[in-house]
């Protein structure tokens, strides 16, 4: 199975923060990459798809990038409606694998 | 508008069976697929498995003995049974379109005598 190493598990910040959630893959998935946002008691959003591509409605103070088997989530400006968990998913290969979580929260 | 949404039973006793069911609308199962994800409490996110647009299925391997993944394309529903339940099982379980890209609203199953 493909291995997706997220870090940090833990970030915390402050308004107005520039931040960045990375996950690596154990083997090449090319840009099958996904992040999602999850608030407490509500199911996951998507917000980057392929790697690098804005979701529907998601503010472009998200964005995805790629360098290699790395894959960063960045959130610019950081806003207090940002505070979540993020995970990234590997949909390139069986079994599709999430990574295990960033919890976002006000430092 | 494109909705999915599970349903099921609440609570499910150790070493029985557990089905669900998720319910679409504003797509069609023959042309999209449907995954489903699980959540343990205070956990992270697992893929189970997807029927696929075309009627064939992919479960993760972890999983696969205990899981069965079907589908009634007049109905717009598709189903999920997996046996053998166990409290480790205890999550909520939520069915996705796609590489989830939409998500129902996750219904969540407890293993418990």
């Amino acid at each position: 199975d493909i291995q997706m190493t997220q870090s940090p598990s833990s970030l915390p910040a402050s308004l107005g923060d520039r931040v960045t959630i990375t996950c690596r893959a154990s083997q090449d998935i090319g840009n099958y990459l996904r992040w999602f946002q999850q608030k407490p008691g509500k199911s996951p959003r998507l917000m980057i798809y392929g790697a690098t591509n804005l979701a529907n409605g998601v503010p472009s103070r998200f964005s995805g990038s790629r360098s290699g088997s790395d894959y960063s989530l960045t959130i610019n400006s950081l806003e207090s409606e940002d505070m979540a968990i993020y995970y990234c998913l590997q949909h390139n290969e069986y079994p599709f694998t999430f990574g295990s979580g960033t919890k976002l929260e006000i430092k | 508008e494109v909705q999915l949404k599970e349903s099921g039973p609440g609570l499910v006793q150790p070493s029985q069976t557990l089905s669900l069911t998720c319910t679409v609308s504003g797509f069609s199962l023959t042309d999209y697929s449907v995954h489903w994800v699980r959540q343990p409490p205070g956990k992270g996110l697992e893929w189970m498995g997807v029927m696929w647009s075309g009627g064939s299925t992919a479960y993760n391997s972890a999983l696969k003995s205990r899981l069965s993944i079907s589908r009634d394309t007049s109905k717009s529903q598709v189903f999920l049974k997996m046996n053998s339940l166990q409290t480790e099982d205890t999550a909520i379980y939520y069915c996705t379109r796609d590489a989830a890209t939409y998500w129902g609203q996750g219904v969540m199953v407890t293993v418990s005598s």
